[in-house]
């Protein structure tokens, strides 16, 4: 069985600083990792997806992801926080077999950031 | 630049009236998911279909809802009779599944559904 667990619902930073939001997940074979953002009223985007190839996953807007099998991890980051980055943030984990799949959402992070 | 489409944004109705929501997935693209996220549930995968079949809808209340997929560049979901607690924003998603690996997923604005 798959899971995946976010382990903050909200993560406040100060802008220019970095940003951490956690994401551990169970999975018994390689699963696809995704983290996506949602802005305030608006639909999912895809931030970056881990699928396979480098352990370090660079997506859009300056944030990127490491996948630790050892940790069963998948982290988001970024160096320096924006105004913009203020949104909410979901893990994914996705495992298919034949024709049948899974997909877990992890139940979000909230990011503020602070000016 | 390839997109999920979804109508209507926004639908108001009465409870026991008709609902359907309409998604236009990316071409070629092999996976369409319907979810909805309420704040109490947070987001729920309802069905997906692989190659235009329907592989799961066990998260989607059968008695009242329905999902189908005429073609390969329309997908529906149907609520009928609709209720006060189907008040969501429902997401489609349309995704490339290839062997053990859903290689991307994207999803669509959404359709914020109000049942008054």
């Amino acid at each position: 069985a798959q899971s995946v667990t976010q382990l903050d619902s909200h993560v406040s930073v100060s802008e220019g600083t970095p940003v951490l939001l956690r994401c551990n997940y169970s999975s018994s074979y390689s699963p696809s990792l995704f983290w996506y953002v949602q802005h305030p009223n608006k639909g999912l985007q895809l931030l970056l997806k881990y699928t396979s190839a480098a352990t370090l996953v660079k997506g859009i807007n300056g944030f990127e992801a490491e996948f630790k099998k050892s940790e069963t991890s998948f982290h988001l980051t970024k160096p320096s926080a924006h105004m913009s980055d203020a949104a909410e943030y979901f893990c994914v984990v996705s495992l298919w077999g034949g024709s049948q799949g899974n997909l877990i959402f992890g139940k979000g992070t909230k990011l503020s950031v602070k000016p | 630049d390839a997109r999920v489409t979804q109508t209507p944004r926004d639908k108001v109705t009465e409870m026991g009236q008709e609902v359907t929501m309409r998604c236009q997935p990316i071409l070629g693209h092999n996976t369409v998911f319907w979810y909805r996220q309420t704040m109490m549930q947070g987001l729920e995968l309802l069905a997906y279909f692989r190659n235009r079949a329907p592989l799961d809808d066990s998260g989607m209340p059968k008695d009242r809802f329905s999902a189908e997929m005429p073609d390969a560049t329309l997908a529906t979901l149907k609520i009928q009779p609709s209720e006060p607690r189907d008040s969501a924003v429902y997401f489609c998603a349309s995704g490339l599944v290839r062997g053990y690996r859903l290689e991307t997923q994207y999803f669509g604005p959404g359709t914020r559904l109000l049942v008054l």
